[in-house]
């Protein structure tokens, strides 16, 4: 089954520094990864995603994820963090190699503050 | 330009009352979920449709019951209310897997006393 960690609940970051939202997952073959930003009281919102190609993706905001295969990981990245960028961040996974490869499974989410 | 409409925003229901909250996309896309979000659990996935006419169970399907009324429409039931279906339902739908990402509607706020 494909499952997504989010290790951190939490993470704090002044404004102007660099940023990391780690994000771990699972599958049985290939995977589609996925970042997606909440801010309160709004649904979910696309940041980046991962499919094939370049281990490194770029999306919007200024958000980069790196692919690492052997790590199993996609943590999402910024180098220079704004007061704006304050949400919560769910990563997501989508298992090309299971059963019910149209499956979309979220982490926890990490809630993301940046100060001032 | 509506995306993914929800409706209603916000229900209260005592224990043991049913509803059905509708979900409608407008982007011709085949693939539809519903999820519930709680504090500290994410975005689990209770059901999700493939393509017209199709329903899968997700994570937490218990309780709940789904319809692909048509490639637009993906409506989630509940039959019989409990307190520990307390929560926020999003539902969204998939592009295709060449530019692929889920559109998300804005959430049901659903409270069960």
């Amino acid at each position: 089954a494909q499952s997504v960690a989010q290790p951190e609940d939490q993470v704090n970051v002044a404004e102007g520094n660099p940023l990391t939202v780690k994000c771990t997952y699972s599958v049985s073959g290939n995977p589609y990864l996925f970042w997606y930003v909440q801010y309160p009281n709004r649904g979910l919102q696309f940041l980046l995603k991962y499919i094939t190609g370049d281990n490194l993706v770029k999306g919007s905001y200024g958000f980069e994820a790196e692919f690492n295969k052997s790590q199993t990981s996609f943590h999402l990245k910024k180098p220079s963090a704004l007061v704006s960028d304050s949400a919560l961040y769910f990563c997501a996974v989508r298992d090309l190699g299971s059963g019910g490869y149209q499956k979309v499974t979220f982490g926890t989410g990490t809630k993301l503050q940046v100060i001032p | 330009n509506a995306g993914v409409t929800q409706t209603p925003k916000f229900q209260v229901l005592k224990t043991g009352q049913s509803m059905t909250l509708q979900c409608a996309q407008d982007m011709n896309h085949n693939s539809m979920y519903w999820y519930r979000q709680d504090p500290g659990m994410g975005l689990r996935l209770i059901y999700y449709s493939a393509s017209e006419g199709t329903t899968d169970k997700g994570e937490v399907p218990n309780g709940y019951n789904v319809s692909r009324l048509n490639k637009r429409e993906f409506s989630l039931r509940l039959e019989s209310a409990a307190p520990s279906q307390t929560s926020v339902y999003f539902c969204a739908s998939r592009t295709g897997t060449t530019n692929e990402k889920l559109f998300f509607g804005s959430g049901t706020q659903l409270s069960v006393l």
